[in-house]
């Protein structure tokens, strides 16, 4: 069965840089999150989208921005980046209204040097 | 605010026994879901099992059950015939009712498994 597919997996990126991470759902699921896992510690809910409209935030720094496009995939857009923002970040997608199970993509791992 | 705890940082069980992880939750809805998740060494998210709150009947799937109180608010994971691939660190997370809602998750239970 088809996944949550990210990318990249790994990204290594200097203090103060711009990094992009991408998410494609599972087909046909209209709803998408974003999570932050720092280490050892539990994910935290960034922010959503439903049928390309944000639908929930959480605490998302506002040097992060996020989008959905036509086609469902998403795009976390993070500048000015710091150290602090080295952390494992999952995309998860769900299939909305019909259930609330969210399938969780491999995550992409930023490294902010 | 929706509350996820989770009380045992670390649990361990030998190989083919069972074990028990808890979780107990707060929150004011009175339709919501629960999960527990199950993250390996690899770091992927897998979902384990699911429990709606308007279902009496505990969910099952395969060795995993969980033992559902509402009323205390009480979600726990039941683990049988424990096996070394399911080692790994153990999330419980909650949902409200209604699309596109976060999932609140607890700080996890670390499981090991001894052969």
């Amino acid at each position: 069965a088809a996944g949550v597919i990210q990318s990249p997996r790994h990204l290594i990126k200097e203090k103060r840089e711009t990094a992009t991470l991408k998410c494609y759902p599972i087909p046909r699921h209209d709803t998408v999150y974003w999570y932050q896992q720092g280490p050892g510690q539990d994910p935290q809910f960034l922010i959503s989208f439903y049928e390309k409209m944000q639908s929930d935030k959480g605490s998302i720094p506002d040097r992060f921005s996020a989008q959905q496009f036509s086609d469902y995939h998403s795009e976390l857009n993070m500048s000015s980046l710091e150290l602090g923002d080295s952390a494992l970040y999952f995309c998860a997608s769900s299939p909305g209204q019909q259930t609330y199970e969210q399938y969780f993509g491999p995550g992409t791992r930023l490294t902010v040097t | 605010a929706q509350t996820v705890t989770q009380s045992q940082p670390e649990m361990s069980v030998q190989e083919a026994e069972t074990v028990t992880l808890s979780c107990t939750y707060d929150t004011s809805e009175s339709d919501y879901y629960l999960f527990w998740y199950k993250q390996p060494p690899s770091r992927q998210m897998i979902l384990v099992i699911r429990q709606e709150a308007y279902k009496q009947q505990n969910a099952t799937e395969n060795r995993f059950s969980v033992n559902f109180q509402k009323a205390a608010k009480s979600f726990s994971l039941k683990i049988s015939d424990s096996q070394l691939g399911d080692a790994a660190m153990y999330f419980c997370a909650q949902h409200p009712q209604g699309g596109s809602e976060k999932l609140v998750f607890g700080k996890g239970t670390k499981l090991t498994v001894n052969p």
